[in-house]
């Protein structure tokens, strides 16, 4: 079966401190994995889209890197803001026919 | 500005009184989604569109239509609304061949 399981379900962390969310699939054929931040009640905001060949992209204090092998994906935020508090969700698109499959997502708060 | 656009943002509607919300998007974008979103259960994808007259189910249709005549727009119609039906909504497009999609903010339905 074609899923996406995210860890952990929510985080709380101190602003300023790094922390990483993790995202293991079983989505197969496999085409790209997308990581999204979503604010409360808005609609989700693509971070980084990373293909079968790339391992790492980042964008400003976001950092995603991808294991095919292993099918696994992290993402790593630097130097936590408070508005970085949101929901983040792991996304897989099969190859063919614009499937996507969703993780349930983790909810990060950051505390001042 | 790139983007999509759904309306309304919140509707609260009767059981059985038919609806329906818009979506359209400025990118000339072929592919075109709808997702509902519930708490604990993340994103689930309703229907999606190839391109214009090609639609087909997502992982959870019973209940709603779709219809795809023009490129940039893509209505969900709820012929009979249930308040199972109460969620948010959103609607996506994108590239065909996987490419980053873009969020609509969301619509919120209540259904009673």
């Amino acid at each position: 079966k074609n899923q996406v399981e995210q860890s952990p379900q929510s985080l709380i962390i101190l602003e300023g401190k790094n922390c990483t969310l993790q995202c293991n699939y079983t989505v197969s054929p496999f085409s790209n994995l997308r990581w999204y931040k979503q604010d409360t009640g808005r609609g989700p905001v693509s971070l980084t889209i990373m293909t079968f060949s790339e391992n790492t992209k980042s964008n400003g204090r976001y950092t995603a890197t991808l294991d095919a092998d292993t099918k696994q994906s992290s993402l790593h935020i630097t130097a936590s803001q408070l508005s970085d508090s949101a929901s983040y969700i792991c996304v897989v698109s099969m190859e063919y026919g614009n499937k996507l499959v969703f993780g349930a997502g983790t909810i990060l708060r950051v505390k001042s | 500005e790139a983007q999509v656009t759904q309306n309304p943002r919140y509707l609260i509607t009767v059981t059985g009184k038919k609806l329906t919300v818009t979506c359209s998007q400025n990118m000339n974008h072929e592919y075109m989604s709808w997702y509902r979103q519930d708490p604990g259960l993340g994103l689930r994808q309703i229907y999606y569109s190839m391109n214009v007259e090609v639609t087909d189910k997502g992982d959870v249709p019973e209940g709603y239509k779709v219809s795809r005549k023009e490129k940039r727009n893509f209505p969900l119609i709820l012929e009979s609304p249930s308040p199972n039906q109460t969620s948010l909504y959103f609607c996506a497009s994108g590239e065909t061949g996987h490419t980053e999609a873009f969020f609509g903010q969301g619509t919120r339905l209540t259904v009673v």
